[in-house]
């Protein structure tokens, strides 16, 4: 059974306060990537690394930082936590092949920024 | 605008009933992704399609290259179906890598 592991359901932290949200996949995919969720706005991509050490900026990067040293755990790092990131945060893997391939979810954090 | 459009944002059923959502997206791309997200917040994939038609259980996609349009069916629904669905397109320019979702649709099913 496939899988990717998010560290926590539920986080609250407060403002200004550094935070890391974990994720690792057993599938041994290339391609990672975190997610936020927000209400009427869909999902939308934060950072997606595509290999060890290696990361590129999605649409909405801004106040966020990540982290992939091992192929199987990617981490997402607010820097300073502020109340406008309080979300849903998502993780997903997918292999990289010459068609399209799925994508696995992790079953998300909800942040809260008090 | 977007560029992956569902339709409707909101949808209450009895149960038994069958349902459509729509999808239509504006770029070209490689395939179109059907996921399912309940309560809680996991998302589940249901159905990756580039072409034709897919079924599993009383679940039916569908899609339309040429309009762009992609539509998900389910039959004898169900309370469990209760969920947010969700239309995610995999662009043939930019990072073949990356997916673009719609806003999704929240789906419920009464008893």
């Amino acid at each position: 059974d496939v899988k990717v592991t998010q560290s926590s359901r539920y986080l609250v932290k407060r403002t200004g306060e550094k935070v890391f949200l974990e994720c690792v996949q057993d599938m041994d995919h290339e391609n990672m990537f975190w997610y936020r969720q927000d209400p009427g706005l869909g999902l939308r991509l934060i950072y997606f690394s595509y290999d060890v050490k290696m990361k590129e900026k999605g649409d909405i990067p801004e106040g966020y930082s990540v982290s992939r040293e091992k192929k199987e755990r990617f981490s997402l790092i607010l820097e300073s936590a502020s109340t406008n990131q309080t979300s849903m945060y998502l993780c997903a893997s997918s292999s990289t092949g010459r068609t399209s391939t799925e994508a696995f979810f992790g079953q998300g954090t909800r942040l809260t920024v008090v | 605008k977007n560029e992956v459009e569902q339709s409707p944002q909101n949808l209450t059923a009895q149960e038994g009933e069958f349902i459509t959502i729509n999808c239509s997206y504006s770029v070209g791309i490689s395939a179109l992704h059907w996921l399912q997200q309940h309560p809680g917040g996991g998302i589940v994939s249901l159905f990756m399609l580039s072409s034709g038609k897919k079924k599993h259980g009383r679940l039916i996609a569908t899609i339309n290259i040429q309009e762009k349009h992609s539509s998900l069916h389910i039959t004898a629904s169900h309370p469990r179906d209760s969920a947010v669905y969700i239309c995610a397109v995999r662009p043939l320019s930019g990072s073949a890598r990356q997916l673009t979702f719609g806003s999704g649709t929240q789906l419920t099913v009464l008893p």
